[in-house]
């Protein structure tokens, strides 16, 4: 399987504490992905780093990649209790199709 | 409006029924993808397609057929269905360029219950 695999599978922090979730994948990819689910609603997607690049900012949010490794990491700072989510990798290495991990359930605790 | 949309929303059906699961979308995006996604899992591809005559079977395509209908539409059959076949089906859109994805979009999604 070329799935990526999210670690921790669940974590469950304090408002204002920092998660980080990791994805590790098998093979080289195009870029990596990753998305927030919401429970039983539709994935949205939060951010998009490419092979080429090895980190990328947006708001809260964190993501390095290392190739050599084939992992990635997502931070995000300072959570709040509306980040409560399944937080997604998805890799992309062929044809455009993405691949997507099993998630990490993530608990923002008030 | 939301850009991608699927009917019905939920749906009980029982085994041996055949079922169809819509989506529309009104982005323009010439790709289109059919998931499904059992409690805990990640979601796993049935099927895609990159324009209306250009449909691919993903990685789970036993059991399901599609239908592109046009751009904007896109159909997932389950010809008899089953009970393993009880899952969340999403659909979701994606506009390519150049030689990698680009950011999926998805649809709310449709419970599918098979008694």
């Amino acid at each position: 399987s070329q799935q990526g695999e999210e670690d921790p599978q669940a974590l469950s922090i304090q408002e204002g504490e920092n998660a980080t979730m990791n994805c590790s994948y098998k093979t080289s990819i195009n870029n990596l992905q990753w998305y927030r689910q919401n429970s039983g609603r539709g994935l949205v997607h939060l951010i998009l780093i490419r092979s080429n690049e090895r980190e990328k900012h947006s708001g809260r949010l964190r993501v390095t990649l290392d190739t050599s490794k084939k992992s990635s990491s997502l931070l995000i700072t300072a959570s709040r209790a509306a980040d409560t989510a399944s937080y997604f990798c998805a890799t992309d290495y062929s044809r455009a199709r993405l691949t997507f991990g099993e998630g990490t359930q993530l608990t923002v605790n008030p | 409006d939301a850009d991608v949309t699927q009917t019905p929303r939920n749906r009980i059906t029982k085994t041996g029924k055949r079922i169809m699961l819509e989506c529309s979308q009104t982005k323009g995006h010439d790709r289109m993808y059919w998931y499904r996604q059992d409690p805990g899992l990640g979601l796993r591809l049935i099927y895609y397609s990159f324009d209306v005559k250009d449909i691919n079977k993903g990685e789970i395509s036993d059991g399901y057929s599609v239908s592109r209908q046009a751009q904007a539409k896109f159909s997932l059959s389950l010809e008899s269905a089953i009970p393993n076949q009880t899952a969340l089906y999403f659909c979701a859109t994606s506009d390519y360029r150049g030689g990698s994805s680009d950011t999926q979009y998805f649809g709310p999604g449709t419970r599918l219950t098979v008694l």
